[in-house]
């Protein structure tokens, strides 16, 4: 176990639904990044959150958003759901560019089906 | 753009036995990291080596290591004396800093499976 902690484990949607997924990150760890991986393929990065701000993001469009807390907790938020978003949806916490060590700590994911 | 491709989809290995995963990436960048993950059934990625690019000597860590080939852009794994429990997803990662955070790119994956 990595002591990220993901939910909820699996949730079904209907399409132009909106989604929230939560992630705990591993104690200490400020930075929390969000991957989609669809069925068959590898995760793709969504984006990044350091100290509640976004600092990085993949190619997915602006309907992907997300929050980070002040304990380091973060949620994706998807909105206008479409069938194509049907994936696994991972979470991973690490410290941040320039830390000693900066192994990211995956969860288990939330797999979501639009249907 | 940076890319990651595994062209092995599937690979097979007797159990105690040794196999190499295949794994190239494309870059500009200079300082960046590699890694393997494992992603078993149970869907939470683990962490099975890193590289840091700068780094000439090849990662180990115990059954397995790499070899990194930076000039040709390569970064295998090998797994020496295949156990069952190694039997998974396979996926090689990139990751650079970008604007402040990390940037982790994917291939698309290699299964592994282990033949008792």
């Amino acid at each position: 176990e990595t002591g990220v902690t993901q939910s909820p484990t699996h949730l079904i949607k209907t399409r132009g639904q909106q989604v929230t997924l939560r992630c705990s990150s591993q104690s200490g760890h400020n930075t929390v990044s969000w991957y989609q991986q669809a069925l068959g393929q590898g995760p793709q990065f969504i984006f990044q959150y350091y100290r509640e701000e976004e600092n990085g993001r993949g190619n997915f469009p602006p309907r992907f958003s997300g929050l980070q807390f002040p304990n380091y907790s973060s949620e994706l938020n998807v909105n206008a759901l479409e069938l194509d978003d049907s994936a696994l949806y991972l979470c991973a916490s690490s410290l941040p560019p320039g830390a000693l060590n900066t192994e990211a700590f995956f969860g288990q994911g939330t797999r979501l089906t639009v249907v | 753009a940076q890319t990651v491709t595994q062209s092995q989809p599937e690979m097979s290995v007797q159990e105690a036995e040794t196999v190499t995963l295949s794994c190239t990436y494309d870059t500009s960048e200079s300082d960046y990291y590699l890694f393997w993950y494992k992603q078993p059934p149970s869907r939470q990625m683990i962490l099975v080596i890193r590289q840091e690019a700068y780094k000439q000597q090849n990662a180990t860590e115990n059954r397995f290591s790499v070899n990194f080939q930076k000039a040709a852009k390569s970064f295998s794994l090998k797994i020496s004396d295949s156990q069952l429990g190694d039997a998974a997803m396979y996926f090689c990662a990139y990751r650079s800093e970008d604007h402040g955070g990390f940037k982790t790119i994917f291939g698309a994956g290699t299964r592994l499976f282990v033949k008792a």
